[in-house]
């Protein structure tokens, strides 16, 4: 199917460390989401890139798209014991609104 | 409203009876959508809305699945005849429109015994 696919997948990083996690996908693409989980709780958005954009920031958060590799990548910088989560990417593809998840990122980051 | 509601937050049913899960979407938000999502997974696409509109509703796993949105707000996912494999976590979310950003609520977990 046509889902994102994060590289990889569980990290582990010590306390003001920075975490990148990669996604792939297969087919041209509207956008590209990225969300959090905490413990199987809530799925938090983070960011929206369009097809269009190459890089976004919010906050300690910093997305990439590279659309001729079909990958996208997510850095957080100084990293805190609160940003454990599984993260994930989504994409919506053209003609078709659903958003497509990859299986996730465990991150942990030990204080 | 502030965010994205369901209700029930759990619910447990017994193999072979409907049950009805509720969804109420960000007040300005045109679309709607659901999403089925098991332990150790992603969400999984199941349908969504443009206001009372369904354009896509190939996601629901069999017709015992159906879900309605019949004023373009709250939206209710039925499930009827429920099997053991459809406990999951049933995930709603809504955007401004199509192809923004999906803010998803806190889901209902459904079990079936």
């Amino acid at each position: 199917s046509q889902q994102g696919e994060e590289d990889p997948q569980a990290l582990s990083i010590q306390e003001g460390e920075n975490a990148t996690m990669n996604c792939s996908y297969k087919t041209s693409i509207n956008n590209l989401q990225w969300y959090r989980q905490n413990s199987g709780r809530g799925l938090v958005h983070l960011i929206l890139i369009r097809s269009n954009e190459r890089e976004k920031h919010s906050g300690r958060l910093r997305v990439t798209l590279d659309t001729s590799k079909k990958s996208s990548s997510l850095l957080i910088t100084a990293s805190r014991a609160a940003d454990t989560a599984s993260y994930f990417c989504a994409t919506a593809f053209y003609g078709n609104n659903r958003l497509a998840f990859g299986k996730g990122n465990q991150v942990v980051v030990i204080p | 409203g502030a965010g994205v509601s369901q209700s029930p937050r759990y619910k447990v049913t017994k193999r072979g009876q409907d049950v009805t899960l509720r969804c109420d979407p960000i007040s300005s938000h045109a679309t709607l959508y659901w999403y089925q999502q098991a332990l150790g997974q992603g969400p999984e696409f199941l349908t969504y809305f443009n206001y009372e509109a369904q354009p896509d509703k190939s996601g629901l796993p069999s017709d015992r699945f159906s879900a309605e949105r019949p004023e373009g707000s709250i939206s209710t996912l039925t499930i009827q005849r429920t099997e053991q494999r459809d406990s999951a976590m049933y995930r709603c979310a809504s955007s401004l429109e199509e192809y923004n950003e999906q803010f998803f609520g806190p889901g209902t977990r459904l079990t079936v015994l």
